[in-house]
């Protein structure tokens, strides 16, 4: 079993739709980062969180640190939001660090 | 301020040879890593630096050297290049946040 699960695997909405993109790990953690990678694109870093919730423009990232659980919200989803969305913890256990999950890849159609 | 400045975007490379992968970083960070990404799989650890002189493995770094002379630099060299190294290979700076490099893309035939 991984120790960051992420789901769902594939995504597909319609411009406008609410998107929850869910991330498990099973692992102490010091902080969760989400990260955005476009086709072909290199990796960008959309939140580092580690308690609570942070907002910027319409996306929003929860965690909860009790459940080993955290969500990223898309608001008003765009085709512009397309992208895979990679969550990934900073591990306390290892020296290695950071422990990827598999991505979720989202589409989102006019 | 350029962050994590990775080189080539793309390579293709025949079996046997070698070739090196470029990573700067001008964030003055200490640990730097670098990380494979193939299809199905989250991104692997290949080898990482917790500053200037000093370099551990990871998850997967059979056919992979790496060096830090210096705080900004952290190249990956692939000693003979296999087939089973084709993948999306990524440089980061720092963890906590963490910064990546563009991205290299690399064929081997």
């Amino acid at each position: 079993k991984n120790e960051v699960e992420q789901s769902p695997q594939n995504l597909t909405a319609q411009e406008g739709e609410f998107i929850t993109i869910n991330c498990s790990y099973s692992v102490g953690i010091s902080a969760l980062h989400w990260l955005q990678q476009h086709p072909g694109g290199g990796i960008v870093s959309l939140f580092m969180l580690s308690s609570g919730k942070k907002k910027h423009g319409r996306l929003i990232a929860t965690i909860n640190i009790q459940e080993k659980h955290s969500s990223l919200h898309i608001t008003a989803s765009h085709p512009r939001d397309s992208a895979v969305y990679i969550c990934a913890v900073v591990n306390t256990g290892t020296a290695s660090k950071l422990t990827f999950g598999t991505g979720t890849r989202l589409q989102v159609t006019l | 301020n350029a962050g994590v400045t990775q080189t080539p975007k793309f390579q293709v490379l025949k079996t046997g040879q070698s070739m090196t992968l470029q990573c700067a970083q001008d964030m003055n960070h200490e640990y730097m890593s670098w990380y494979r990404q193939d299809p199905g799989m989250g991104l692997r650890l290949i080898h990482y630096s917790v500053g200037a002189g000093i370099t551990d493995q990871g998850e997967v770094p059979n056919g992979y050297n790496v060096s830090r002379s210096t705080t900004e630099d952290f190249p990956l060299r692939l000693l003979s290049a296999a087939p089973s190294q084709t993948s999306v290979y990524f440089c980061a700076s720092s963890y906590r946040p963490a910064f990546f490099g563009q991205g290299t893309r690399l064929t081997v035939v």
